[in-house]
């Protein structure tokens, strides 16, 4: 079975401090992908970012960067001089090659608050 | 990119009603969709597999006859909440891959807000 776990239940930063959500998974696919959204208090989800399981290399988008780790099955995102409209719940999701294309085990999400 | 759009966006519906949730993918074709519910401050949560041309296949726990799939077209799947109760007030969320298998592209609707009084 497939498991993903966030940690961080809540987190409360200020503006402009650098903050890391954690996410850990657990898997018996060889082929899977790892996924971050974000949801605003609108409820759609926002895309941030895919990862192969085979392609282990970091990523950096602008203030976002990724850092994937498969030795401890872990894909922690960090947030570079955090903004008030960072505010939001992130998910940290987990999907399977194969017969398990398309379905993702979300983690529990972290809230985050960015005070001004 | 690709779209995929939900209507209705929230609905307000009374005890014992059914409730239909449509969810498209706008410009592309989606062979499968999946259906994911979501309750306050919780996660998303699988419910079931919509399948074009097939039954759905539900998630352990789920009752697929309450939780009605169809798979009418290559661009729809539809959720029919049947004799809906309070606790089924949830978001529900589709979601459809675009793709091959090896991308794993995968494109959520905005969601739908049901509220069962």
């Amino acid at each position: 079975a497939q498991k993903v776990t966030q940690a961080q239940t809540e987190i409360s930063v200020v503006e402009k401090e650098d903050v890391t959500l954690d996410c850990v998974y657990e898997t018996r696919d060889t082929t899977y992908y790892l996924f971050w959204y974000k949801q605003p208090p609108s409820g759609e989800l926002v895309f941030l970012i895919r990862r192969n399981s085979f392609d282990e290399q970091n990523e950096i988008s602008g203030r976002y960067s990724w850092n994937f780790q498969k030795s401890t099955s872990s894909f922690n995102f960090t947030i570079t001089a955090s903004q008030v409209v960072d505010s939001a719940v992130y998910f940290c999701a987990l999907g399977g090659g194969g017969t398990s294309y398309g379905k993702l085990t979300f983690g529990q999400g972290t809230i985050l608050t960015v005070h001004p | 990119g690709a779209v995929v759009s939900q209507h209705p966006s929230w609905v307000i519906c009374k005890s014992g009603t059914s409730v239909k949730i449509e969810c498209r993918s706008l410009d592309f074709q989606a062979t499968t969709m999946f259906w994911y519910r979501q309750f306050p401050k919780q996660s998303l949560m699988l419910m079931a597999t919509s399948n074009e041309g097939s039954k759905a296949t539900y998630e352990q726990g789920v009752e697929k006859d309450k939780f009605l799939i169809n798979h009418a077209s290559l661009t729809l799947s539809t959720l029919t909440v049947t004799s809906a109760h309070p606790e089924d007030s949830s978001f529900y969320i589709c979601s459809a891959p675009s793709g091959s298998l090896l991308s794993g592209e995968q494109y959520f609707g905005p969601g739908t807000r049901l509220t069962v009084t």
